[in-house]
């Protein structure tokens, strides 16, 4: 069974400062890795998709990395502002055909001026 | 095309009603996801429509909870005799051919 685990529970930061998300999963055959942010009361918004295939995606001050033999990926936001302040979930989507992702509960976040 | 949307977006019942949750996906998505969320967790799977098909269903789910999709479009959970464990938040998922998953706002149920 699939088990994803996000470090750190939460983290509370400058305003301006680099950002590292880590999210780790148990087993390596995945299809895709997601990663979403979500505001309080909200639902869940879509940042980037990693597939498989690929080592990493960016979307302006985000990038995204994936190391299936490891078990990892990270997300690196960058010049972080008070409105990054959400929290950030991960989610796999294991190989296979069921199409069932599996959810980290989250690294919260908090930018501060 | 404006993205998942859910209806209502907040609930309040008694313990023991019914209630009915709708989600309509974007269009163009055959996949259709229901999840439930509380606190300080992540989202956890309920359920899974492929076009009307209804592939997969947790473990955790009881017989209280029903879903369906007809004709492949929008989606309806029913949770029937609710619990004050019930309480959470109910979001909907939908995504196409590159399984990237889009969520709807959700539905926030309150049990009393």
């Amino acid at each position: 069974k699939q088990e994803v685990t996000q470090i750190p529970a939460a983290l509370s930061v400058p305003e301006g400062e680099n950002l590292v998300l880590n999210c780790s999963f148990t087993d390596s055959a995945i299809y895709n890795l997601q990663w979403f942010r979500q505001d309080p009361g909200k639902g869940l918004t879509s940042l980037l998709l990693i597939q498989s295939s690929q080592r990493e995606q960016t979307s302006g001050r985000l990038n995204a990395s994936l190391d299936k033999s490891s078990g990892r990926s990270t997300l690196y936001i960058a010049a972080s502002q008070p409105g990054d302040s959400a929290t950030y979930l991960c989610a796999v989507m294991a190989s296979g055909g069921s199409y069932i992702p599996t959810f980290g509960r989250g690294t919260s976040l908090i930018v501060h001026p | 095309d404006t993205g998942v949307s859910q209806d209502p977006r907040h609930k309040i019942t008694k313990r023991g009603q019914n209630v009915t949750f709708r989600c309509d996906p974007i269009s163009e998505h055959n996949r259709l996801y229901w999840y439930r969320q509380t606190l300080g967790q992540g989202p956890e799977f309920l359920t899974y429509f492929q076009n009307e098909a209804q592939l997969e269903k947790s473990r955790l789910l009881s017989d209280r909870f029903s879903a369906e999709r007809p004709k492949g479009s929008f989606s309806t959970l029913e949770i029937q005799r609710t619990e004050q464990g019930d309480s959470a938040m109910y979001l909907c998922a939908s995504s196409g051919d590159r399984n990237e998953q889009f969520f709807g706002p959700g539905t926030r149920l309150t049990v009393l």
